[in-house]
């Protein structure tokens, strides 16, 4: 079975600093990871997926992530953050078909101005 | 190209009652799995159907049930509701055309239950 960990409840950060999101994930077979934000009162909206290939993977709105499959972990990088990223992001795990994703408790991220 | 809708978008049932949640699917996508999210919680995988059938599920009880219809849209059945099935409903359209590809997700239906 496949789980996930988001080390982190809560990260504030001011505006154009640098943040992390950390992610952990354990698993048996090989795992798809992905990142999803949501904002209030609203789904969730793909920010980025690794599936193979490189490890570095961009995706929307200036996100990054690394798969670091000796340390198991999936962790979510911007190199400066604006007020609009102020949201709760989370981080998903799955076998290839997607029908049973599993995700963590998510992170809530604020941005200060 | 529509995006994945859910009706209705809020709804409040008293304990012991039977709600349906409805979720149409994205253009071109044959699969439809719902998602459970609580309050400061993520969401928790209740089940997923493939061509009108179940195709996996998660750690729900039986009163948990679905629908898939021909043109893939979906229905959630929930019976005999308890006060902790108050929460985001999360519908989430897929195609089984290639491996994993992207999951899209509807707003939700925000159930309360009294």
């Amino acid at each position: 079975a496949q789980s996930v960990t988001q080390l982190d409840s809560q990260v504030p950060v001011f505006e154009e600093a640098p943040v992390e999101l950390r992610c952990n994930y354990s698993s048996s077979v090989s795992v798809y990871l992905f990142w999803y934000v949501q904002y209030p009162n609203q789904g969730l909206q793909l920010l980025l997926k690794y599936l193979s290939g490189s490890t570095l993977v961009k995706g929307i709105n200036g996100f990054e992530a690394e798969f670091n499959k000796s340390q198991t972990s999936f962790h979510l990088r911007k190199p400066s953050v604006h007020i609009s990223d102020t949201a709760e992001y989370f981080c998903a795990v799955s076998g290839p078909f997607a029908n049973d994703m599993r995700f963590g408790a998510g992170t809530r991220l604020t941005v200060k101005p | 190209e529509t995006g994945v809708t859910q009706s209705p978008t809020h709804l409040i049932k008293t304990r012991g009652q039977q709600v349906t949640l409805r979720c149409s699917s994205q253009s071109g996508h044959n699969t439809v799995s719902w998602y459970q999210q609580a309050l400061g919680q993520g969401p928790q995988f209740i089940f997923q159907y493939y061509r009108e059938e179940e195709n996996g599920r998660g750690n729900f009880p039986p009163r948990f049930s679905g629908l898939q219809f021909p043109n893939y849209s979906s229905e959630l059945n929930v019976n005999a509701l308890e006060l902790d099935d108050s929460a985001l409903y999360l519908c989430a359209s897929s195609s089984m055309a290639g491996k994993n590809t992207e999951a899209f997700f509807g707003q939700g239906t925000r159930l309360t239950v009294v």
